[in-house]
């Protein structure tokens, strides 16, 4: 069965950094586009990044460019996400998800990240 | 990268059929086949119902379906039950390299 469990969230202050972890099982990490979406609470999905199988493309949404690094290590089975530079509008429920089904047909459970001091 | 405008709510009562838009613009959806529509229940994770405009996973019900036309998806739930009611978000994705969620619909079962 296929598996996604993010970890790594928690409070953090503004300016901090922090590095989610998606610890992926049941299928081939290096064969899949992985991306990283949020949640606010209450409010909309937004997409964040995606990375190729093969780590060479990344992608990010303008609101996180030059602050946020998505990576992966398939013999980790665990695909990243460094966060920089924090800011209180990032607050939001973080998702990894396996890029099958378009955008993402198979995700986490999501990990909370509060930037607030 | 402005959010896909979806209505806020779209309310039906159990049995009949409602349709949830999704619109764009040349960039995103009406430029690319990859429109993709998610359910969420309050407190989970989204789960995927149609890819690529109108194609339906495994295990999703045939009463889900997709469409488009030009810059304007659309995902028509029909024979409306109650644990249909969520919200709903589309997506597509962009001429940048990336992808934009739609505002989010609220589908109330009356």
């Amino acid at each position: 069965e296929v598996h996604l469990v993010e970890s790594g969230g928690g409070l953090i202050q503004p300016g901090g950094s922090l590095r989610l972890s998606c610890l992926t099982s049941g299928f081939t990490l290096s064969a899949y586009w992985m991306h990283w979406v949020r949640q606010a609470p209450g409010k909309g999905l937004v997409w964040i990044s995606r990375i190729n199988p093969d780590g060479t493309i990344r992608n990010y949404a303008d609101s996180v460019k030059g602050r946020f690094t998505i990576s992966r290590d398939d013999a980790k089975n665990t695909l990243y996400l460094q966060m920089n530079s924090l800011r209180g509008d990032d607050t939001a429920f973080y998702y990894c998800a396996r890029g099958d089904y378009g955008l993402a047909g198979t995700w986490g459970q999501g990990i909370l990240v509060t930037v607030s001091s | 990268q402005s959010a896909l405008t979806q209505p806020a709510s779209v309310s039906g009562s159990p049995g009949q059929s409602i349709t949830i838009s999704c619109t764009g613009t040349s960039s995103d959806v009406g430029g690319y086949n990859y429109v993709s529509w998610y359910q969420q229940h309050p407190g989970k994770a989204p789960r995927i119902m149609i890819y690529e405009v109108n194609n339906r996973p495994s295990g999703i019900s045939n009463r889900f379906s997709g469409s488009k036309s030009g810059n304007t998806a659309s995902l028509t739930i029909s024979g409306l039950q109650a644990e249909d009611e969520a919200d709903y978000y589309c997506t597509s994705y962009t001429s940048s390299s990336t992808y934009v969620f739609g505002t989010g619909t609220k589908v109330t079962v009356l």
